[in-house]
């Protein structure tokens, strides 16, 4: 495997249920990422961790809680979700560190399409 | 609120001539500029990264950046079909190494035969 992955592909729940979403990364990267996209919405950043620890929550309800044990990978776990997170979920990675003057190029993965009945 | 706007386009260009897309931002303190393309079903993957004002050129595509005017292009010449897209700009929020990347909503682009 090369790059950004991410199982399931495709995953529909009802809004009662749990479920797991997986990222890992195979480019020795150190900070991980989620991201949210809508339909007719701009990707919006909703978690970040950079060496395991998490570094930004973007006001992410408590329906979704990330859990990043290891610098390769990266998961959400979600329950009770509502009809409007239906979206596509991508992770994705970056060389990490902290300081800097520019931000690092962030690598995707394919995304899980979810769908919240 | 950091914002990132992008014409949504669909643009619509003959294939063989220059595709122009634009996108301004509101943080002047960013420092890095990143342009996405993103294939229906797809994720984004990068094409260009700019950093300083100018040009920077990859190939077919150049990317341009006037931090002055708050405002980054991309340039795509000898448009081909496969360049239908949608392309998204990317900007980190705040300056330095933050981690956070601020997207636009991404301009659809449309190259006939």
């Amino acid at each position: 495997e090369t790059g950004v992955t991410q199982t399931p592909r495709h995953l529909v729940m009802g809004m009662t249920n749990k479920k797991s979403l997986k990222c890992e990364q195979h480019l020795g990267h150190n900070a991980m990422y989620w991201y949210k996209q809508s339909a007719k919405k701009p990707l919006e950043l909703m978690f970040v961790y950079n060496f395991k620890e998490q570094t930004e929550n973007n006001s992410v309800p408590s329906r979704f809680s990330p859990e990043c044990p290891n610098s390769s990978h990266l998961f959400l776990h979600l329950h009770t979700l509502q009809p409007e997170d239906s979206a596509l979920y991508l992770c994705a990675s970056s060389q990490g560190g902290s300081g800097g003057t520019y931000q690092e190029t962030q690598y995707f993965g394919p995304g899980t399409r979810l769908l919240v009945l | 609120q950091k914002e990132v706007e992008q014409n949504s386009g669909p643009l619509s260009v003959p294939e063989g001539a220059i595709a122009s897309l634009n996108c301004t931002y509101s943080d002047r303190v960013s420092q890095s500029f990143f342009w996405y393309r993103q294939y229906s079903g797809k994720s984004p993957e990068l094409i260009m990264s700019i950093y300083s004002n100018g040009d920077k050129e990859d190939g077919r595509f150049t990317a341009q950046l006037n931090k002055a005017s708050q405002y980054v292009s991309l340039l795509i010449r000898d448009s081909q079909p496969s360049d239908s897209a949608t392309y998204l700009c990317a900007v980190n929020g705040g300056s330095g190494n933050t981690g956070k990347l601020i997207f636009g909503q991404g301009t659809t682009l449309q190259v006939k035969p």
